[in-house]
């Protein structure tokens, strides 16, 4: 068990809409980061929040955006769907003091 | 750019043979992390390397960091079918923020019996 729980688990959108995926983490997870994990491929670093604000990104554009709540909880929202987009997005949490990190069971979108 | 590379990425193995993953990256990095997946699953931590030498070991599957060498393997000894999963490695972007992994392209291994 992890201690990280994400929503929904799957999903389908239409090109142009837009999508909200949600994680919550247990307190003593003091950052969360999300990923997107393409068919056959390793996870690539979406961003990281950390105390509510935004503490590193990767190579995504700005349509993809998230929050951080005082609950332990985020939302990663993606804007202007495209069909690259579909992936399995993966949330994951720290552990304070040990730097390991745990992945939710993620949520898989298809964008038709 | 740090990246980091897998070999082999698809690995055919019988049941009771041993075999060894590698896992390269390109420049400086604190931590290295072992994770499996399942198809359709989400991403198990197996472990965390932290030093130099570092070796741990659990179950049928060891793992080991020379970061001089930038290197780190995981050994599969006496294989079994419920190892079949695929194994990826990952490292600290150096200089991003605690969180911020590069994975390789993952090693697809398959125990048949």
């Amino acid at each position: 068990e992890t201690g990280v729980t994400q929503s929904p688990t799957h999903l389908i959108k239409t090109r142009g809409q837009q999508v909200t995926l949600r994680c919550s983490s247990q307190s003593g997870h003091n950052t969360v980061s999300w990923y997107q994990q393409a068919l056959g491929q390793g996870p690539q670093f979406i961003f990281q929040y950390y105390r509510e604000e935004e503490n590193g990104r990767g190579n995504f554009p700005p349509r993809f955006s998230g929050l951080q709540f005082p609950n332990y909880s985020s939302e990663l929202n993606v804007n202007a769907l495209e069909l690259d987009d579909s992936a399995l997005y993966l949330c994951a949490s720290n552990r304070k003091n040990t730097g390991e990190l745990f992945f939710g069971e993620g949520s898989r979108l298809t964008v038709l | 750019e740090l990246k980091v590379e897998q070999n082999p990425l698809f690995l055919s193995m019988q049941e009771g043979k041993n075999y060894t993953i590698y896992c390269n990256y390109s420049t400086t990095s604190d931590r290295l992390y072992w994770y499996r997946q399942d198809p359709g699953k989400s991403l198990e931590s197996l472990f965390v390397l932290l030093s130099n030498g570092a070796v741990k070991q659990e179950g049928r599957l060891m793992a080991s960091l020379d970061t001089k060498a930038r290197l780190s393997t995981l050994h599969i000894t006496a294989a079994v079918h419920d190892l079949s999963a695929t194994y990826f490695c990952a490292v600290d972007n150096y200089g991003g923020s605690q969180g911020n992994l590069i994975f390789g392209k993952g090693t697809k291994l398959s125990v048949k019996p």
